[in-house]
């Protein structure tokens, strides 16, 4: 079973515009990370955002938040007043316990038009 | 701080060749990993280490690949001999400690004719 689920392989979003970009996990562990990286066309991976299980509160960094819905076992990325640079496909992630590698999801391709 | 090296960016080589992907994590950081991202696949990890040592190889694909960790600065992937079907991008990736943040590398972008 995939631990990681993307459902949306392409968005499309107008520039200045909020983007949710969706993620579901499915783990048993009760600690675990949940973590959202950016691939630009360049192709490299940026760490956007992380979020543990055991926060209380939905992380933010800068225009990127994350809504974590515990109980639904969600963890969508927000983006918001998109700009130009977004473009790039968006990878959640997860990680079991503190030790274990992350497991990726298939990815979303975001489009953002002027 | 330099982010994590991999060399080289780019590699092509002809069916039967020896192949070696380098990287040099973070400096500090005590766990490395070797992803491989391909268009139908994704991303996979192939293997990581803790403090230089293997913990999980379980993801690589078969006897034609080996990695190594000789040291806390420098680890490699190899594969030999190599198929048409190893073309992919390679990511090394290090994070620091228990529950920390991991950090790619720009990846090998690797084309066996």
């Amino acid at each position: 079973a995939q631990k990681i689920t993307q459902t949306q392989p392409g968005m499309f979003v107008q520039e200045k515009e909020a983007v949710t970009l969706d993620c579901t996990y499915d783990t048993s562990d009760p600690s675990y990370g949940l973590f959202w990286y950016k691939q630009p066309s360049s192709g490299e991976m940026i760490f956007l955002i992380y979020q543990g299980s055991y926060d209380q509160q939905n992380a933010t960094e800068g225009r990127y938040s994350l809504n974590f819905q515990k109980a639904r076992k969600s963890a969508n990325l927000v983006i918001s007043a998109s700009q130009l640079g977004d473009s790039a496909m968006y990878f959640c992630a997860m990680r079991e316990g503190h030790l274990k590698p992350l497991v990726f999801g298939k990815g979303t391709r975001l489009s953002v038009i002027a | 701080d330099a982010g994590v090296i991999q060399s080289p960016r780019h590699e092509v080589t002809e069916m039967g060749q020896e192949v070696t992907l380098r990287c040099k994590p973070i400096s500090g950081h005590n766990s490395l990993f070797w992803y491989r991202q391909t268009m139908m696949r994704g991303l996979e990890l192939l293997i990581y280490f803790n403090n230089n040592v293997p913990i999980d190889d379980s993801g690589m694909p078969e006897d034609r690949f080996s990695a190594k960790m000789p040291n806390a600065s420098f680890s490699t992937l190899k594969i030999q001999p190599s198929e048409p079907r190893d073309s992919a991008v390679y990511f090394c990736a290090s994070r620091a400690g228990q529950g920390e943040t991991q950090y790619f590398g720009p990846g090998t972008r690797l084309l066996v004719l």
